[in-house]
This record gives C-alpha cells, structure tokens and sequence, in this order.
C-alpha cells in the first residue's frame, strides 16, 4: 500500500471548516484514498473514501487532486466532538492481494477551539 | 455504536501469561480483522480472517494466534506475555467478500495491561 504523509497536528475554530491535508505521491492507480478518525482511544471509524472523483457525505467532503497524489478532508463546521486523529490511508479494495488491511500512520491530530 | 463487541474492556496479566481476547463482528459481516494499538507503534494490523479462513497477516508475533469461529466470531490469544505486549487490542468488521470497498467497523478495544 501507498504512504501517506499528514501534518501532525492541526487547530481549527468551532463552526469553521477543517481541511486536513494528506500526501499520497505513491498511489497506484487502483488504490483508494480512504479517511478514518480515531476518538480519544476510541476504536476508529470511518468517515470516506474516493478513488478519483470528489466525494461528500453526511460527515465530510474529500477533495482529490487530479493526479491522485494529494487529497483534503474537509470537516465543512467542526464542532468540539470533531477533536480526533484523522488518518489518511491508502488501500485497495478487498479484492486486492492486501484483502482489505488498513495501515496507519501517525494521522493528524486535529484540535477544535471554542 | 459500531455493531462490533469486544469483551473484555480491560484485562490486567502478569508476564508469562496467556490471554483470549474475544470479537463478536457486526450481524452479517464476515470479515474480522485484528489491530494493536502501543504507544510506540501506533496501530498495526494484526490479522485478518475471512469466512472462518485466515486471509492476511501483518506484524502478528508467533506467540500470538487467531481464530474465525463458525458463528463468525472471533479470538485473539496472547501468549507467554511481555511487557511489551501492553496495549489497545480492536476488533474490526467489515461486510466484504472481497469486491467490495474497505469500510471497516471497529469494536471498542480492549485494554491489556501486562505487569
């Protein structure tokens, strides 16, 4: 799987948008970009994915580049529930030779302020 | 809620010790995958377990082992415990056969401290 590099750690206001940045300059052409946070100890959980196209649900937006070696989270009104580790990872499907294991990085820590 | 149990939440061992940590996957969901979580590793991949057949394995030490029950569930054993084997345990489900996309489910964890 491709390596991902992120900020370690970022802050962002209440109500603001946050936009985590991710580096993925490695990423093969049918590896997916996928974003996963992690809640004080928490068991993580996932919040998106995209393989070329931008894509949004309910939680958050994911803006690839064009050439797929960058992407951003985009948290569109973080609120204090949204304090976590956002990791950014790489995979293919389960239909890969990985057969679906996530390898995380360290991730960004990202703070929301009142 | 993820769907996914883990029992127990904590478990406290002496070191030479062996341990069962057990995963109840989300109803329907065949894949089980395991992670540890240490403070100087960060979250690793342990193994993965599909259908009641082991499908990948990561950085999983020979002292420790896995199995996929037939009602699905899911078993972690730790043996001959180390210090080093202290940490944050998760379970993770995920509905794959393997065409599907990666959104995995985690359990709550469970916390083994080794003394």
């Amino acid at each position: 799987d491709a390596k991902t590099t992120q900020p370690t750690s970022m802050d962002c206001a209440e109500g603001r948008a946050a936009n985590l940045p991710c580096n993925h300059s490695t990423i093969s052409g049918n590896e997916y970009v996928y974003w996963y946070r992690q809640i004080h100890s928490q068991g993580p959980q996932y919040i998106i994915h995209g393989l070329k196209n931008n894509e949004t649900n309910e939680m958050a937006s994911l803006i690839i580049t064009e050439d797929r070696k960058s992407s951003t989270l985009i948290l569109p009104h973080a609120t204090l529930r949204d304090t976590a580790v956002y990791y950014c990872i790489v995979s293919t499907n389960a239909g890969g030779t990985s057969y679906g294991k996530l390898t995380f990085g360290q991730g960004t820590i990202l703070t929301v302020h009142p | 809620d993820s769907g996914v149990t883990q029992t127990p939440k904590h478990l406290i061992t002496a070191t030479g010790q062996r341990v069962t940590l057990r995963c109840s996957p989300r109803s329907g969901d065949l894949s089980v995958y395991w992670y540890q979580q240490s403070l100087d590793q960060g979250l690793q991949f342990l193994i993965q377990y599909y259908n009641g057949e082991e499908r990948a394995k990561g950085n999983i030490l020979e002292r420790f082992s896995a199995q996929q029950f037939p009602d699905l569930h899911s078993e972690l054993n730790l043996s001959s415990l180390e210090l080093g084997d202290s940490a944050l345990y998760f379970c993770a489900s995920s509905a794959d056969p393997p065409s599907s996309y990666n959104e995995q489910f985690f359990g709550p964890g469970t916390r083994l401290t080794v003394l």
